[in-house]
C-alpha cells in the first residue's frame, strides 16, 4: 500500500509557458499533500501544503500566484508552475498523507524533474 | 525555530561494516520520528518510524530513539554498496508539517 504516482515524471518547457504537475494516492485516500522542491544536492525544500477542499498554505517566499496548488480530491494534488522561467528548473516531489488516519508518514511520488528552456 | 539537525557527510564505511547516522531535533513535544532514503535523481522513500524511547529493528536497520537528549539514529548493519544513499531524518511538528534534516550522505565502499 501507500503508492503514490506524479506526472509528468519529465518535462521540459519553453520560458513563460505553464506547467501542471499531478500527484495521485493511488491506494489510499490523501487528506493532506504535500509539494517539494529540491535543487542538485540540496535538501527538500517545502513549498506548500493542501489540504483537500481547502486553499494550500503556502511556505514563505513563495509565490502563490505561480505555483498554483490544487486539492480537488482525496486522492488528486496538482501544481500548476505559471510563466515557467528557467529559474523554476527543479526536481518537484510531492507527498501524501493520511494513511491509516495519521498524517504523520509521508508518502513521496517519484518527482517531476523540470527543465524550462 | 523547530529544528532537525543532520551531519551532511559523506560517511563512507566498508562494505558489511555498520553505518551510524545520527539526527537532533529542537522541538521536547516531539513524538515521532522518521527516517527516509533517498537515492541520487530519486524521491524519498520511508524507510521506517519510531515512537518509543529504545530501539526498533526492521531487517539491516535499527532506530534508536533518546528523547531525554533529543537524539534518534539510525543503524544500518551489514552495509552494502546499494545502500549508498542520502538519508534524511524527519519529525512532524503537529498542524500537518514535517521538518527534514538536510540529510546525510552516506557511501559504503566495495
Amino acid at each position: 500500500g501507500a503508492v503514490v504516482s506524479q506526472h509528468p515524471s519529465r518535462v521540459i518547457c519553453k520560458s513563460g509557458t505553464s506547467v501542471k504537475i499531478e500527484c495521485r494516492s493511488l491506494d489510499f485516500q490523501a487528506t493532506t499533500m504535500f509539494w517539494y522542491r529540491q535543487f542538485p544536492k540540496q535538501s527538500l525544500m517545502l513549498m506548500a501544503t493542501s489540504n483537500e477542499g481547502s486553499k494550500a498554505t503556502y511556505e514563505q517566499g513563495v509565490e502563490k500566484d505561480k505555483f498554483l496548488i490544487n486539492h480537488a480530491s482525496l486522492t488528486l494534488s496538482t501544481l500548476t508552475v505559471t510563466s515557467a522561467h528557467p529559474e523554476d528548473s527543479s526536481f518537484y516531489i510531492c507527498s501524501a498523507a493520511g494513511l491509516a488516519g495519521t498524517t504523520d508518514t509521508q508518502y513521496f511520488g517519484p518527482g517531476t524533474r523540470l527543465t524550462v528552456l | 525555530q523547530k529544528e532537525v539537525e543532520q551531519n551532511s557527510g559523506p560517511l563512507s564505511v566498508p562494505e558489511g561494516a555498520i553505518a551510524s547516522l545520527n539526527c537532533t531535533y529542537s522541538d521536547r513535544g516531539s513524538q515521532s520520528f522518521f527516517w527516509y532514503r533517498q537515492y541520487s535523481g530519486k524521491s524519498p522513500e520511508l524507510i521506517m518510524f519510531i515512537y518509543s524511547n529504545g530501539d526498533k529493528e526492521d531487517g539491516r536497520f535499527t532506530a534508536q530513539l533518546n528523547k531525554a537528549s533529543q537524539y534518534v539514529s539510525l543503524l544500518i548493519r551489514d552495509s552494502q554498496p546499494s545502500d549508498s544513499a542520502t538519508y534524511l531524518c524527519a519529525v512532524p511538528t503537529g498542524g500537518f508539517k514535517t521538518i527534514f534534516g538536510a540529510g546525510t550522505r552516506l557511501f559504503v565502499k566495495a
